[in-house]
């Protein structure tokens, strides 16, 4: 069965400092993974999409992993601000093409960053 | 060029009533994905659609849910009879092709309350 595993569950950092979440999975065959934000209240929006050919990725503060060999991927969060408060949801993608191309989500980590 | 679409934002309905939620997706989009959060847990899929034909079903309700996705308008999830069990947040997401790896752009959401 495909399944994600995210921890932590839930973190809670001061301002400015770094994080780093981490996501497991056992979907097969594995064809992407993505990472989330989702602030409360609103739809999630991407941060970054990574191949099998791709072990690092960023977006600004944002920097992903992946280690497809272990089935590994950490969200890593630099000098960390008010607004990254949210959940961070692990998404991995099957070549299956079954269930809207074999998306399988995780729960998410909460993040609430303390001023 | 306007994101996701969803409306209502907020849905109260009492057991027994009809639910319609909306979705319009992203101009040029023609796959469409729906998705239910229930408080503290992870996106579950729902439903697939391309214009006027469902993809891919597999995470919906065998009863009392239906979706469609019509050659002109939104796509309309569709709950009859609605239970307390409904309440949760309804995510619509779009993209230009399968998803495979390309991103899904997620509407707002609608948050349904079954009283």
């Amino acid at each position: 069965k495909n399944q994600v595993e995210q921890s932590p569950q839930s973190l809670i950092i001061l301002e400015g400092k770094n994080c780093t979440l981490q996501c497991n999975y056992t979907v097969s065959p594995f064809s992407n993974l993505r990472w989330y934000k989702q602030d409360t209240g609103r739809g999630p929006v991407s941060l970054t999409i990574m191949t099998f050919s791709e072990n690092t990725k960023s977006n600004g503060r944002y920097t992903a992993t992946l280690d497809a060999d272990t089935k590994q991927s950490s969200l890593h969060i630099t000098a960390s601000q008010l607004s990254d408060s949210a959940s961070y949801i692990c998404v991995v993608s099957a070549n299956s093409g079954g269930g809207a191309d074999g998306l399988t989500f995780g729960k998410g980590t909460h993040l609430i960053i303390q001023p | 060029n306007a994101g996701v679409m969803q409306n209502p934002r907020h849905l109260v309905r009492r057991r027994g009533q009809e639910a319609r939620l909306r979705c319009s997706p992203m101009k040029g989009h023609s796959h469409v994905y729906w998705y239910r959060q229930l408080p503290e847990e992870g996106l579950k899929f729902m439903v697939y659609l391309q214009k006027e034909n469902i993809i891919d079903e597999s995470g919906m309700p065998k009863e009392r849910f239906s979706a469609e996705f019509p050659k002109e308008g939104p796509s309309i999830l569709r709950i009859q009879q609605v239970v307390r069990g409904d309440s949760a947040a309804y995510f619509c997401a779009s993209s230009p092709q399968p998803t495979g790896t390309y991103e899904q752009y997620f509407g707002p959401g609608t948050r349904l309350t079954v009283t």
